[in-house]
């Protein structure tokens, strides 16, 4: 079974463009989640997608975005690009299950944003 | 609001030897769901094992167990029988169940290495 995928591995950008990161979840799984790892610092959630809607947000400004499309994959763009959001990037998926304490994230190996 | 503590931001220990990472947690919610994940140099988080704050039992997988001390908010990775591989980050989350957002909230993470 295929894990969480990332594109692309590493992105390099300057100040005031736009960064697009991709995702491809396990499949069969329908939650896509986006956290961001700045270095040396844990990880800061940012968007929760669920059967293609925005289910839940973290404390970003609203030049972080996203999408998940029918197939579940998942895009999270970032405009106006800063210095300080050059980070890891880190998509996650899992089952959808309201009950189920013991859903575990699986996580892709991550998008390396630079911003000079 | 939850929130995980992390307090040691380095560990060391020998190969073969046992380490205990620690975990506090403060939630309001009766229903929630502990998780340690393992973050190597690749930047890939790897989960490690789940404990649920109604179950009975500290929870074990391999060499990882989960020194879970409700009453104090604990939720202790402890690891046997370290080896050179096992030195990476390693972070420890909480979910809030009740709320059904499937989110995890991270500690800042404990940098361990394991020498010969």
């Amino acid at each position: 079974e295929a894990g969480v995928t990332q594109s692309p591995t590493h992105l390099i950008k300057t100040r005031g463009q736009q960064a697009t990161l991709r995702c491809s979840p396990i499949s069969g799984h329908t939650s896509v989640y986006w956290y961001q790892q700045a270095l040396g610092l844990g990880l800061q959630f940012l968007l929760w997608y669920d059967e293609g809607e925005e289910r839940n947000r973290g404390n970003f400004p609203p030049r972080f975005s996203g999408r998940q499309f029918p197939n579940y994959s998942s895009e999270l763009n970032v405009n106006a690009l800063e210095l300080e959001d050059s980070a890891l990037y880190l998509c996650a998926s899992s089952l959808y299950g309201r009950s189920s304490g013991a859903n575990v994230l699986t996580f892709g190996a991550g998008s390396r944003l630079t911003v000079l | 609001a939850q929130k995980i503590t992390q307090t040691q931001p380095g560990m060391f220990v020998q190969e073969k030897e046992a380490v205990t990472l620690d975990c506090t947690y403060d939630t309001s919610d009766p229903s929630y769901g502990l998780f340690w994940y393992k973050q190597p140099s690749s930047g890939e988080m790897i989960f490690l094992i789940y404990q649920g704050s109604y179950d009975q039992q500290n929870a074990t997988e391999g060499r990882y167990s989960l020194n879970f001390q409700k009453a104090r908010k604990s939720a202790n990775l402890v690891i046997s029988a370290s080896q050179l591989g096992d030195s990476a980050m390693y972070f420890c989350a909480m979910r809030d169940i009740n709320t059904g957002f499937q989110k995890l909230v991270f500690g800042t993470g404990t940098r361990l290495l394991v020498s010969p």
